[in-house]
């Protein structure tokens, strides 16, 4: 099984809606991140979570929100989809308890979404 | 603000040869670096983490350097294969943060 899942893996919507995109981790970390991926652009941090009880912005928050569950669960919002938010989603995780090498990334599969 | 370019952004080699890799960034001061590897329309595969206290790593026929005063690090591909044809990307973490800025990647393709 895989250690980060990413659900839905593929999503199509119009513009004005709401969507949840989900990330589940069976690895044990605190840490988890949201990622957006566009054609030229890389990979830009959305919203990352140390634990639980927190949560922070990255460089792109604006439009986006997130919920931390629990250690192992953490949900990206669009709470009303815009067709620029059409890209390549990706969820991450790194570890901070020392156990692996510390900080080292793990990606999902990704979410690829359109906004129509 | 920690920048991270990877030049060139595309490479098309011959199957066997060697290769090098090019990504830097702009702040030398970070906690460390990670190579990743990605196929098209899939996720990123991690290679190599390279910590600020190190100079390199190999895994197989990778291997990772990082010299931090000049802001550069290169992933060296040896013999390469059709099989290593993706998009490599590196990504750096910046001391007192632990967040990861990507660069863009570089998109090779080994030719059989």
């Amino acid at each position: 099984d895989a250690d980060v899942t990413q659900t839905p893996r593929n999503r199509i919507t119009k513009t004005g809606k709401r969507i949840m995109l989900e990330c589940s981790q069976t690895k044990g970390h605190d840490r988890m991140y949201w990622y957006r991926q566009d054609p030229g652009l890389g990979l830009r941090l959305i919203y990352y979570s140390f634990d639980v009880k927190d949560i922070n912005k990255g460089e792109i928050s604006d439009g986006y929100s997130v919920s931390r569950q629990a250690q192992a669960k953490f949900s990206l919002s669009l709470e009303s989809a815009i067709p620029n938010q059409t890209a390549l989603y990706f969820c991450a995780t790194s570890d901070d308890s020392g156990a692996g090498v510390y900080n080292e990334q793990f990606f999902g599969p990704g979410t690829r979404l359109t906004v129509l | 603000k920690q920048e991270v370019t990877q030049i060139p952004a595309a490479l098309s080699v011959p199957e066997g040869e060697n290769l090098v890799l090019n990504c830097s960034f702009t702040d030398s001061a970070i906690y460390n670096l990670q190579w990743f590897r990605q196929d098209p329309g899939k996720g990123l595969t991690s290679l190599l983490l390279i910590q600020s206290s190190q100079r390199e790593q190999t895994s197989g026929r990778l291997n990772a350097s990082l010299d931090k005063s000049s802001g550069r690090s290169t992933l060296y591909i040896a013999a390469s294969q059709p099989g290593d044809s993706a998009t490599y990307l590196c990504a750096v973490s910046t001391s007192g943060t632990y967040k990861y800025i990507f660069g863009t990647g570089t998109r090779l393709k080994v030719l059989a």
